[in-house]
């Protein structure tokens, strides 16, 4: 199965700042990855797919890049809601496995 | 609306069995992949299973093969999952989603755009 390894688990940082989290993968996933925000008790939703696609509604300050093995999801201008754990999945190859979570809390 | 709606988590011994239920309604359901993703409490995301549109293929994340079986009824707009010998670490909320398919380049990429709320399983003594 691909492993997923984001980095780093937990963030913290301040309304304004600017963010990158990243996604490792341990084989290459070509740009089959998407990315989520999950807020407490709350269902993720989608933010990124096909590695740098903005999902329609999503805010333009969220971005990602990468392919091959190597993806980053970065916040330009951080928000008071943005507050939230992120994840990344790749869709390569099955079992369509996520990242651990990046937790990004408030400074 | 385009919506999902889980039901038919709930308290279960070890060993014992679950069906859960997906009702999806504001999109053609017989169109598209659908998987379940569960979350054990304080825990990240894990991808469980996923089924085709007409339900002749499906996939399982190793942990649940032979245990859980995912089916679809596209005249109800209807995901299931059926739990079978279900184990302590079977408990989580378990996710419905929708797996959709944009074309890029003559190349379809997947992302799951849609989710229920979630239904709880617990399995215990």
């Amino acid at each position: 199965d691909i492993q997923l390894t984001q980095s780093p688990s937990f963030l913290s940082a301040s309304v304004g700042d600017r963010v990158t989290i990243t996604c490792r993968a341990s084989q290459g996933i070509s740009n089959f990855v998407a990315w989520y925000q999950q807020k407490p008790g709350k269902a993720p939703k989608l933010l990124i797919y096909a590695a740098s696609t903005l999902e329609s509604g999503v805010p333009s300050r969220f971005s990602g890049s990468g392919s091959g093995t190597e993806f980053t999801l970065t916040i330009s201008s951080l928000q008071p809601e943005d507050f939230a754990t992120y994840y990344c999945q790749q869709f390569n190859t099955g079992p369509h496995t996520f990242g651990q979570g990046t937790k990004l809390e408030i400074k | 609306e385009v919506q999902l709606v889980e039901s038919g988590g709930g308290l279960v011994q070890p060993g014992g069995s679950l069906r859960l239920s997906c009702a999806a309604s504001g999109f053609s359901f017989s169109s598209y992949w659908m998987s379940w993703v569960r979350q054990a409490p304080g825990k990240g995301l894990e991808w469980v299973a996923d089924i085709n549109q007409d339900g002749s293929e499906k996939y399982y994340v190793d942990s649940v093969k032979g245990r859980f079986t995912i089916s679809k009824d596209n005249t109800k707009n209807s995901l299931y999952l059926q739990m079978n010998s279900l184990r302590a670490e079977d408990t989580a909320v378990y996710y419905c989603t929708r797996e959709r398919g944009i074309k890029h380049s003559g190349i379809w990429y997947p992302s799951s755009d849609i989710w229920g709320q979630g239904t709880m399983v617990t399995v215990s003594s």
